[in-house]
């Protein structure tokens, strides 16, 4: 079974960092490029990043293009994403998931909530 | 970015009848290889989000019979032929075709 296991979500005061984690298992980690997605409360889905197979191609979104960094160690079978100069806005569930050909998801974790607040 | 516009945004709906959903896109989803990367995606109520059709049409394993999907170009919808309890939720449809991938504003399906 496909299991996507995020944590490391807490709260945070704006300008403050934090670095969440996916635990990945029941498929070949290696194989897939990976993506981070996050949901604001009570609102859509936004795509935030994503990491090639390898992890030596990634995309960020532009709202957190030089604040965020997405990577991976597939010898752990891990996603990570590294999030800097936090922002009120970027409080939201991050959501680990797993890519599935041309721009598609087929696999979402349960989630890790972020809060930034003073 | 390809902006992709959902209605109606609330649907209420009556169980055991019928229910659709439009999602419109900003610009044709029809990828170089000739395919539209259109997925339909449910998040019930307090759970993380689901698949449930990809590039259009294709359902998903284990997604009951009743979910279909359709559309071409700029113009794609899910139905639900026979609304059931647990079908309650947000659906989301999502875009890959154009980079970066985009959803939808979401359409919130309830019970009468």
């Amino acid at each position: 079974e496909v299991q996507l296991v995020e944590s490391g979500g807490d709260l945070v005061q704006p300008g403050g960092s934090l670095r969440l984690s996916c635990a990945a298992s029941g498929f070949t980690f290696s194989s897939s490029w990976m993506i981070w997605v996050r949901q604001a409360p009570g609102k859509g889905l936004e795509w935030v990043a994503n990491i090639n197979q390898p992890g030596n191609q990634k995309y960020h979104v532009d709202s957190v293009k030089g604040r965020f960094t997405i990577s991976r160690d597939n010898a752990k079978n891990s996603l990570y994403l590294q999030m800097n100069s936090l922002r009120l806005e970027d409080t939201a569930v991050y959501y680990c998931a797993r890519g599935d050909g041309v721009g598609a998801i087929d696999c979402w974790g349960q989630g890790t909530l972020v809060t930034v607040s003073s | 970015d390809v902006v992709m516009t959902q209605s109606p945004v609330s649907l209420p709906v009556t169980l055991g009848q019928p229910a659709s959903i439009s999602c419109r896109s900003s610009q044709s989803l029809v990828h170089r290889d000739g395919n539209s990367y259109v997925d339909w995606v449910q998040q019930r109520p307090g759970q993380s989000p689901r698949r449930l059709i990809y590039t259009v049409s294709n359902r998903d394993s284990g997604v009951p019979d009743r979910f279909s999907g359709s559309g071409s170009g700029t113009d794609f919808t899910l139905n639900i032929s026979r609304v059931e309890a647990e079908d309650v939720g947000v659906y989301y449809c999502m875009q890959g075709s154009r980079w970066p991938p985009t959803f939808g504003g979401g359409t919130k399906v309830e019970i009468k």
